[in-house]
């Protein structure tokens, strides 16, 4: 099961919107409802912010929404601020019942 | 709080083993599907496997199946991962995680352990 791509880096200055791509095939991310989108901070662990394409867990600003088309998902972080800056990671369901990882990206904050 | 505290990471040779465990505090253990997640030093996550609430479903990722052995005690609260066969490339972080109540794989991860490292060195 091959990574799903994601950009290696994004950037944008606080306050404007950023969007991350996280392309699969119809096997993982076309075929289901079932992509996730992580946060992760330098030397800490993951946090989940989006799941089942565009859910919001419990306690994730509304600043964080996601959508998907065709074989490709997308995050979208609106009104950027400095804590949004670390690495985020999408992820689906496949039809082998396993769980694909995107390579990440890195989003800098200007 | 609802938390995870892996360990039974360290230093191992090529072809040795390694028996990583995860202990689950918090919250009701037995309800919920738990799975490995490794990430190698500087690079993304890999998911590696998953185990059902009740042990009944289990899956692997290709590049650990048949070496590595998921399990649990639901009376322990406690997860484990046996890995057998070690290679260089398993070299990384493991987060023991738990998926989202009632969604299995198909979810999200939303309680993260803060990982054990595992290094597989001659």
């Amino acid at each position: 099961q091959s990574a799903l791509t994601q950009p290696a880096s994004v950037s944008g200055s606080p306050g404007q919107s950023i969007t991350i791509s996280c392309t699969g095939t119809s096997s993982d991310v076309g075929g289901y409802n079932f992509v996730s989108w992580y946060q992760q901070h330098p030397g800490k662990a993951p946090k989940l912010m989006i799941f089942s394409v565009n859910n919001r867990p419990s306690g994730v600003s509304n600043r964080f929404s996601g959508s998907k088309s065709g074989n490709t998902a997308s995050l979208t972080i609106s009104g950027l601020q400095a804590e949004d800056e670390a690495h985020y990671f999408c992820s689906s369901y496949t039809s082998s019942d396993t769980l694909v990882f995107g390579g990440g990206t890195k989003l800098t904050v200007l | 709080e609802e938390q995870l505290v892996e360990s039974g990471g360290g230093s191992v040779q090529p072809g040795g083993s390694l028996r990583l465990s995860c202990a689950a505090s918090g919250f009701t253990f037995n309800r919920y599907n738990m799975n490995w997640v490794r990430q190698a030093p500087g690079k993304g996550l890999e998911w590696i496997s998953y185990i059902s609430s009740s042990s009944i479903t289990i899956y692997y990722a290709d590049s650990v199946r048949g070496r590595f052995t998921i399990s649990r005690d639901n009376a322990r609260n406690t997860l484990y991962l046996q890995m057998n066969s070690l290679r260089d490339d398993d070299t990384a972080l493991y987060y023991c995680a738990r998926f989202l109540p009632g969604y299995g794989l198909r979810g999200g991860i939303d309680v993260w352990g803060q990982g054990t490292t595992v290094t597989v060195s001659s």
